[in-house]
């Protein structure tokens, strides 16, 4: 298997733009998640899928932040307008829940937002 | 309060050297698992271990492994024969039933393996 797989790996944009960060999760995972890494806050869960479904969505920042999974193949996050503090590494990650409880998470390589 | 506290910020081993990074946790689920992540400095989060609240036995992948205590809630990591490729980030990182399976990480330990 390939892993989970993150496009595109580095982004710039200028403010005010819109960003759209994508994922491929590893095939047969049915659990996936955004996360936001930066020096200052960490890693911090941003949303939380399960079969596709949307569980927690409470990390999320603003209204500014979206994140779609249409199939359990594919997720996107998008950021509209995007800002200077989005820059970032965003993670997608995969796992397979089973009992109630999430198996080990597989990351992707990150995408680095940077918005100027 | 943090559900997971990793207090040493940042450690120093002499290579070939064993050494033991701390993890609390919280919680009041009986179901949860507990896990630990390296994060080179290439930027990608690495699976490591993995220990559930119901193993009797603590966990060991290669030359890691996991001292779990539960009565005390901490599941340190340690490094036996510590290798300069060691020296990354390290995440330990808790899911809990009641939180529909999705986790928390701790702000995590830089570990720097000296030769």
């Amino acid at each position: 298997d390939a892993g989970v797989i993150q496009s595109p790996r580095h982004e710039v944009t200028e403010m005010g733009q819109e960003v759209t960060l994508r994922c491929k999760p590893i095939s047969g995972h049915n659990s996936l998640f955004w996360y936001r890494q930066t020096m200052m806050r960490g890693l911090e869960l941003l949303i939380y899928f399960n079969n596709n479904v949307p569980i927690d969505d409470s990390g999320m920042p603003e209204d500014r932040f979206s994140a779609k999974m249409p199939n359990a193949s594919f997720s996107t996050l998008k950021i509209q307008p995007s800002e200077p503090r989005d820059s970032a590494v965003y993670f997608c990650a995969s796992s397979l829940l089973f009992r109630g409880l999430n198996t080990e998470a597989f990351f992707g390589q990150g995408t680095r937002l940077t918005v100027v | 309060a943090q559900k997971i506290t990793q207090t040493q910020p940042g450690m120093f081993v002499q290579e070939k050297e064993a050494v033991t990074l701390d993890c609390t946790y919280d919680t009041s689920d009986q179901s949860y698992g507990l896990f630990w992540y390296k994060q080179p400095s290439s930027g990608e989060m690495i699976f490591l271990i993995y220990q559930g609240s119901y193993d009797e036995q603590n966990a060991t992948e290669g030359r890691y492994s996991l001292n779990f205590q539960k009565a005390r809630k901490s599941a340190n990591l340690v490094i036996s024969a510590s290798q300069l490729g060691d020296s990354a980030m390290y995440f330990c990182a808790m899911r809990e039933e009641s939180n529909a399976g999705k986790s928390t990480f701790g702000d995590g330990t830089t570990l720097t393996v000296k030769p």
